[in-house]
């Protein structure tokens, strides 16, 4: 059975000090592996996608990184907008998998 | 702003009723998928609908339907409601299912049974 699981399910920074989530996958034929950002209320806003083992992909501060058993989202200095609920999901038969999620705290 | 916009924001309604979130897909997506979110909880799959027909069920209970109609917008159809029913309902939408790309989603419908 496609699984995703997220890991630590909380995590609290200080500004400028760097991390990294985790996202293991199990999908019979990785299609598709996406992150995304939650905020409290709000509907996922989609970060990166990621096809293959090796790739990587960069937004500001978030760099996304792909191994054939899991993602890491790294976070590089960041600051208190950073602060959300990072998703994780891979694309399963005609559905998104999700994880549960890391809740960031990024403190001033 | 994804695109993707749902109404309403919120709804409040009595348990045993029923209500019906609408769902309007970015231009030129065919997919709409629906989630739930409870409090705390991940997001989880409902339902997929492709041009107008159903792809893939998820856990949606009997008392869940859905549709997506010639225009493409997306209604979801929740009936004699109960508390447990509260939550988060978003609406995604992606190109067609033979591309493997990411879905886009909409703000949600927060649904209060009370």
């Amino acid at each position: 059975e496609d699984q995703v699981t997220q890991s630590p399910e909380a995590l609290r920074l200080q500004e400028g000090e760097s991390s990294s989530l985790n996202c293991s996958y199990t999908v019979s034929g990785l299609r598709g592996l996406f992150w995304y950002r939650q905020d409290p209320g709000k509907g996922p806003e989609f970060l990166f996608t990621l096809y293959s083992a090796g790739e990587e992909k960069e937004k500001e501060r978030l760099k996304a990184t792909l191994t054939k058993k899991e993602s890491f989202l790294h976070i590089t200095a960041p600051k208190p907008e950073d602060s959300a609920t990072y998703l994780c999901a891979v694309r399963g038969t005609y559905k998104y998998i999700f994880g549960t999620g890391t809740r960031l705290k990024v403190l001033a | 702003d994804s695109g993707v916009t749902q109404t309403p924001k919120h709804l409040i309604t009595a348990t045993g009723q029923r209500v019906t979130l609408r769902c309007s897909p970015r231009s030129g997506d065919l997919s709409v998928y629906w989630y739930q979110q409870s409090l705390d909880q991940g997001l989880q799959f409902l339902i997929h609908y492709y041009n107008g027909e159903e792809r893939a069920k998820g856990n949606i209970l009997e008392r869940f339907s859905a549709q997506q109609f010639p225009d493409l917008h997306s209604e979801l159809n929740l009936s004699s409601l109960e508390l447990g029913d509260s939550a988060l309902y978003f609406c995604a939408s992606s190109l067609p299912t033979d591309l493997n790309t990411e879905a886009f989603f909409g703000q949600g419908t927060r649904l209060t049974v009370v």
